[in-house]
C-alpha cells in the first residue's frame, strides 16, 4: 500500500538549533516528493520538492532535503532554527506523472523554544 | 497574484444540517484538488477536477459529498447531510504547470 510515514508527531527545539524532520515513503515507483508547512491560519506552503537528479535539494527559508533511495526516506533539515519556523510539516508523495494526488503523512509540529 | 482563496475559514453545524464549501483557485489554472484533513490523521484527497470535469473522484468518502466545479472557475463542496465524522480542515488546491498552491483550509465542525 502507498503510504508516508513522518514518525515523530511533535519536536521541540531551542532557536539556532539544527533540525531534521524524518519523512518514509511507501510507493511502487519513484515518486515526486514534497514538503509543505502549515503555519497557524495560512495555508500550505511548499518548502522544497524533488522529482529527479541532485538527491539533496535547497528550498525556501533556509531548508533543504535528501532523496535516499535506499532508504525510501526523504527527510528535512534545517541549520539553524529559528522561532518562525515553529508550524506543522508535512511531507508528501506524488505521481511521477505530475498531478497532485499527494498522499500526506500525518505532520510534524514543531515547537521552537527561545 | 491572488492565492487560492476558501470560504468560509470557519464552519460549524448541526449534525444533519448542509453545508457547502466554496474554493477560489488561482485565475488560470486548469486543475483544481480537494483534499481533507480529520483530526490527527493525514490530509486525504478527496478529487481532482481539470476545468469543469472531474478526473479523479476515487477519494470522495460517501455519496453525502457532492463537489461541482462551474464553468471550470471556482468550485464547490457540498455535504448533506453532514455527519460527526465529516468533521475535519477541507483544502482546496490549484495547479497550472508546476507546483500546487494550497488554499488555508476551511475548518468544518459538526455537533
Amino acid at each position: 500500500a502507498q503510504s508516508v510515514t513522518q514518525p515523530d508527531i511533535h519536536i521541540t527545539v531551542s532557536e539556532g538549533a539544527s533540525l531534521e524532520l524524518r519523512c518514509n515513503y511507501s510507493y511502487g515507483a519513484t515518486p515526486y516528493l514534497f514538503w509543505y508547512v502549515q503555519s497557524p491560519g495560512q495555508g500550505l506552503q511548499l518548502l522544497l520538492k524533488y522529482f529527479s537528479g541532485d538527491t539533496l535539494v535547497q528550498g525556501i527559508k533556509g531548508f533543504e532535503a535528501e532523496f535516499k533511495r535506499s532508504q525510501s526516506s526523504f527527510n528535512l533539515r534545517k541549520p539553524s532554527v529559528h522561532w518562525s519556523d515553529a508550524a506543522e510539516y508535512f511531507c508528501a508523495v506524488g505521481p511521477p506523472s505530475g498531478t497532485y494526488k499527494y498522499i500526506f503523512g500525518t505532520g510534524t509540529r514543531l515547537k521552537v523554544l527561545a | 497574484e491572488a492565492g487560492v482563496t476558501q470560504f468560509p475559514s470557519h464552519s460549524v453545524i448541526e449534525k444533519g444540517q448542509t453545508v457547502t464549501l466554496r474554493c477560489d483557485p488561482i485565475s488560470g489554472h486548469d486543475n483544481l484538488y480537494w483534499y481533507r484533513r480529520v483530526m490527527g490523521k493525514e490530509i486525504k484527497f478527496l478529487l481532482h477536477f481539470v476545468k469543469e470535469s472531474k478526473q479523479d473522484e476515487s477519494g470522495m468518502p460517501n455519496n453525502r459529498f457532492l463537489a461541482e466545479r462551474t464553468g471550470g472557475t471556482y468550485s464547490t463542496l457540498k455535504v448533506q447531510p453532514a455527519e460527526l465524522e465529516d468533521s475535519g480542515v477541507y483544502f482546496c488546491a490549484s495547479s497550472q504547470v508546476g507546483e500546487a498552491f494550497f488554499g488555508q483550509g476551511t475548518r468544518l465542525t459538526v455537533v
